[in-house]
């Protein structure tokens, strides 16, 4: 039973650029969550998608953007990079947003240079 | 709004030693808690969570923690241990809005095993 899959692991891109990160949730979960971890602090929750919209959203201003397919995966963009969004991006699947039941994937490495 | 606080950024402990990583708490209502640890590079694993009955909390890897309300802490325990236990961990609180559940995570703790 595959769990969380999140792509690519690890990525560099330039500032002002626009990245996109990719999550395929555990089989049977419905909901996926984003959140990000900068270095030496603990994840902050970035939005959450069900039914292919988003139901709620943490503290992050537009650039962030996301998406859910009708499969239940789900994308991450982030436009007009910044130094500071240099982080870990981990991608957390549930099933109807339970959330005594996130199953988090490995991340994805994001440096911004 | 819910928060955790996790006021050790780093504990060491021996090789066989009991171990405690400290974790409190400010909810309203009924709390949910969880433990996640972090190896390098890898993503969080779950060992634990709190939601309702026995105060004692078994999971993964012979982790236990302790839920007490008085003191709104959920303190994570293990009675030996392992050099292979240093890792970072994270305490985590439920917070449920008017649109669904977030975990809101503590800083993080180091655990450093010293054989």
């Amino acid at each position: 039973d595959a769990g969380v899959t999140q792509s690519p692991t690890h990525l560099i891109k330039t500032r002002g650029q626009q990245v996109t990160l990719r999550c395929s949730p555990k089989s049977g979960h419905d909901t996926v969550s984003w959140y990000q971890q900068a270095l030496g602090q603990g994840p902050q929750f970035i939005f959450q998608y069900y039914e292919e919209e988003e139901r709620q959203r943490g503290n992050f201003p537009d650039r962030f953007s996301g998406h859910q397919f009708p499969n239940y995966s789900s994308e991450l963009n982030v436009n007009a990079l910044l130094l500071g969004d240099s982080a870990l991006y981990l991608c957390a699947s549930s099933f109807r947003d339970r959330a005594d039941g996130y199953t988090f994937g490995s991340g994805t490495r994001l440096t911004v240079v | 709004a819910q928060s955790v606080a996790q006021p050790e950024d780093q504990v060491n402990v021996a090789e066989g030693n009991p171990l405690t990583v400290k974790c409190t708490y400010s909810v309203s209502g009924n709390p949910y808690l969880f433990w996640y640890v972090q190896y390098p590079n890898r993503g969080l694993q779950f060992l634990l969570k709190y939601i309702t009955g026995d105060n004692l909390v078994k999971g993964s890897y012979g982790f236990e923690a302790e839920f007490n309300k008085s003191q709104t802490s959920f303190h994570l325990k293990k009675p030996s241990a392992l050099v292979s236990d240093s890792a970072l961990y994270f305490c985590a609180v439920r917070d449920m809005g008017e649109y669904g559940n977030k975990l809101v995570f503590g800083a993080g703790t180091i655990l450093r095993v010293k054989s």
